[in-house]
């Protein structure tokens, strides 16, 4: 595709309940960015994947929070036992390679919302 | 570590007047430096980024930015507000070296009044 695409755009869920979070990258780019963005916050880096592998896992909040990515390509962000906190928009970045200067593209995000 | 501020978390101008978003930032070591902007309901899109090339950083919709590192700091300019221009503005700052992730600052939002 042209762009980063991100599903769903919006999500509702309930004190508890999983949900999963997909990102589809540019293609051929290997670089992939998790970051959280809370109401009147800026981005917060949550997890990067070079390739399949995430060297960089060091902004997941807390263990309820788990990423893969499969096939150098779509990404999942999976939050277990959600709670109100996590309440967010979640954006996805890719770049085409993993280097300080590369551009991050990013896609429309993923609104969350936890009841 | 790297750290990003944006002095103003809303700046109000009118159409045709002059644009200034404040960005401060402290790094360790020489920085990357980005500038995004975000309109309503999509995602950030890239304005205009310093890697050690010039100073002076021309990016699209006829945003600049300036690196002063004595100053610290990589303000974004614009001659000329546009009603268009109206959007929330990120600084970011990534080390030069080695796997780190970029750093955003708070953001700021740009009304533009006619």
């Amino acid at each position: 595709g042209a762009g980063v695409s991100q599903s769903p755009s919006n999500k509702v869920t309930e004190k508890g309940k999983d949900v999963e979070l997909r990102c589809d990258p540019i293609s051929g780019h290997t670089a992939l960015y998790w970051y959280r963005q809370r109401l009147g916050q800026g981005l917060e880096f949550l997890i990067y994947f070079q390739g399949n592998s995430a060297p960089d896992k060091s902004g997941l909040p807390s263990d309820r929070f788990s990423a893969e990515r499969t096939g150098e390509s779509v990404s999942t962000l999976t939050i277990q036992r959600t709670q109100q906190e996590d309440s967010a928009v979640y954006l996805c970045a890719s770049s085409q390679r993993e280097m300080s200067q590369e551009t991050q593209y990013f896609g429309p995000g993923t609104r969350l919302l936890v009841l | 570590a790297q750290s990003v501020t944006q002095l103003g978390s809303h700046v109000s101008v009118s159409e045709g007047a002059l644009v200034l978003l404040r960005c401060n930032y402290s790094s360790s070591v020489p920085p990357y430096l980005f500038w995004y902007v975000q309109y309503p309901n999509q995602g950030l899109q890239l304005l205009l980024k310093y890697t050690s090339a010039a100073t002076l950083v021309k990016g699209i919709n006829g945003f600049e930015a300036e690196f002063k590192k004595s100053e610290t700091s990589f303000h974004l300019t614009k001659p000329s507000a546009h009603m268009s221009d109206a959007a929330e503005y990120f600084c970011a700052v990534r080390r030069n070296s080695g796997n780190t992730p970029l750093v955003f600052g708070k953001g700021t939002r740009l009304s533009v009044i006619a």
